[in-house]
């Protein structure tokens, strides 16, 4: 079945560094991607939004890559910060259907100080 | 910034009880959501609510559970016996435009069932 995975179950950096967390997506009809971010205690809480007629987004301290052709996402943390540790979802979203998101499982990010 | 709130932030039940997880969505949206979480595991999608009425639901949503969207604000999650396999956060969500914004979550209930 289709499914949104995630490479790597945990991820530690250094303050400062940059982060990188990377998501595979395995439906080729999804067009519209999300990344979210999970702190303990918390709901998942929107960071960046990516639709499939784009291959880079930026925010504020974050881009959003995305490449339809290997169905790949990823979201690249700036200047990693202690305030960044968290469990971050992606989320897929499949055209000219349900629209009802599909998460991953998540990828745990330690910022060590 | 307008939020998504829920209520309780926790909730302990018995089995067999029924038990309602109550939401108020952001004002101006139109597409209400309850997906849950066990611990340690992914978000899964219950149940999807638009124009007064379930447009999607999975598997999980069995007919323990109905949604409910009794005034122009609340929206409510029933689950009419629990069961211990019940046990996980419980997250509202809602957005604008489904398929074209994100969804916004609230901080989830935490139901326990004993």
């Amino acid at each position: 079945g289709e499914s949104v995975g995630l490479h790597l179950p945990t991820l530690s950096v250094q303050e400062g560094d940059n982060s990188i967390i990377n998501c595979a997506y395995s439906n080729s009809a999804s067009d519209y991607f999300i990344w979210y971010k999970q702190e303990s205690g918390k709901g998942p809480q929107f960071i960046i939004d990516i639709r499939s007629n784009m291959d880079k987004r930026q925010g504020q301290r974050v881009t959003v890559l995305l490449n339809k052709t290997v169905k790949h996402l990823s979201l690249q943390i700036a200047a990693t910060q202690p305030g960044d540790s968290a469990v971050y979802f992606c989320a897929e979203i499949p055209s000219g259907g349900s629209y009802i998101p599909t998460f991953g499982r998540g990828t745990s990010l330690i910022v060590h100080p | 910034e307008p939020e998504v709130t829920q209520t309780p932030s926790h909730q302990v039940t018995q089995m067999g009880q029924e038990v309602i997880l109550r939401c108020v969505p952001i004002s101006n949206h139109l597409y209400f959501y309850w997906y849950r979480q066990i611990l340690g595991q992914k978000v899964e999608f219950l149940v999807s609510f638009y124009n007064n009425e379930i447009s999607e639901k999975s598997e999980i949503f069995d007919d323990q559970f109905s949604v409910e969207r009794p005034d122009g604000s609340n929206f409510t999650l029933k689950i009419r016996s629990t069961k211990l396999e019940d046990s996980a956060m419980y997250f509202c969500a809602s957005t604008q435009g489904a398929g074209n914004s994100p969804l916004h979550f609230g901080n989830g209930t935490r139901l326990t069932v004993t």
